[in-house]
Order: C-alpha cells, then structure tokens, then sequence
C-alpha cells in the first residue's frame, strides 16, 4: 500500500471550508484514498472515499488530481464538532495503514 | 460505529496476567481487525482475519493472539500482560459489498497494564 504524507496540524475558522491536504505520490492504479477521522479517543468514523473521480457526500468532498498523486479532504463548513485528528489513507490490499495524520483545530 | 462492538470498555490488569478482548460485528463483515493505539499515535494492526478460520499477523503481533471461531466474532488474547501492553485496543470489520470496501471501527478497549 502506497504511504501517505499529511501536515501534522491545521487550523480552521468556525464556519469556513477546511481543506485538508494529503501526497500519495506512490499511489498504484487500484487502490483508494480513504479518510478516516478520529474525535479525542473515539473509534475512527469513515468520511469518504474515491479512486478516479472526486467524491461527495453528506460530510465531506474529496477531490483527487487527475495524477491522483494528492487529495484534498474539504470540509464545506467547518464546525467546532469537526475539531478531530484526520487520516488519510490509501489502500489497495487487505489492511488499512493509518500514519500519524492531520490534527485540525475549528476555532471559534 | 455500524455494528461493531467491543468488551470490555476499560480493563486494568497485573503484569503477567491474562485476558481476551472480545468483538462482535452484527453487519455481515467478512474482514476483521484488531488494532492498537498508543498516546499521539496513529492506530497499529495487530491481527486480521481476512474470512472465518483464517488470520494472519500485522504489523505489531507479538504478546498477542487472536481467534476468528466464527463469522461474527473475533477475538483478541494476552496471554500474558506486560506494562508496554497498555493502550486502547480497536477491533474492525469490513464488507466486501459496497466499492472500495470500507472499514468499520467499535468504540475501544482501554486496557491498563499494572
């Protein structure tokens, strides 16, 4: 599975899109991006997922380049709730690898 | 957290003690995981069972094992407890119905090892 690099912290304002980075330069053919978020010690919540086209649903948008070397994971309109460490991650096997992620801050 | 559950939620044991970590998924999954997560960490797999009867090794298996018995149920085991032990424990399940495969996590396990 190809390794992916995220920023180790962002912040946002309450109300205004959070736009969440990932480089998966590694990337093969047919495997996925997935992002998983993570609240204080909760277990991870699936948000979205895409291989070729960009993606939307009820929580998020993911927008994948055409190189599908990055992604970006847009939150339209960030809530404090949002606050949550963010995983993005590619898998094309059996097992799901999670790296450090993105810890993002909605601020008030 | 689409039908997995864990117990127990919290547990503290004695070193050298044992214990199993039970999880049960009622979606039909025909993965699962176990996991850990260690403070600032991202998660870390221990064991997976890819279908009932089978499991392989992940990345850190060492002082665990694991029993897939049945479809349902998949179960974590310390045999024998050690401090590095300590951490919260995630059990998951994934369908093969829907594209992409997504993966289904319970609420955790924190176990403290004394």
């Amino acid at each position: 599975d190809a390794k992916t690099t995220q920023p180790t912290s962002m912040d946002c304002a309450e109300g205004r899109a959070a736009n969440l980075p990932c480089n998966h330069s590694t990337i093969s053919g047919n495997e996925y991006v997935y992002w998983y978020r993570q609240i204080h010690s909760q277990g991870p919540q699936y948000i979205i997922h895409g291989l070729k086209n960009n993606e939307t649903n009820e929580m998020a948008s993911l927008i994948i380049t055409e190189d599908r070397k990055s992604s970006t994971l847009i939150l339209p309109h960030a809530t404090l709730r949002d606050t949550a460490v963010y995983y993005c991650i590619v898998r094309g096997g059996q097992n799901f690898v999670f790296g450090p992620g993105t810890r993002l801050s909605v601020l008030p | 957290n689409a039908g997995v559950t864990q117990t127990p939620k919290f547990q503290v044991l004695k070193t050298g003690q044992s214990m199993t970590l039970q999880c049960a998924q009622d979606m039909n999954h025909n993965s699962m995981y176990w996991y850990r997560q260690d403070p600032g960490m991202g998660l870390r797999l221990i064991y997976y069972s890819a279908s009932e009867g089978t499991t392989d090794k992940g990345e850190v298996p060492n002082g665990y094992n694991v029993s897939r018995l049945n479809k349902r149920e998949f179960s974590l085991r310390l045999e024998s407890a050690a401090p590095s032990q300590t951490s919260v424990y995630f059990c998951a399940g994934r369908s093969y119905r829907d594209s992409g495969n997504t993966i289904y996590f319970g609420e955790g396990s924190w176990l403290t090892v004394v």
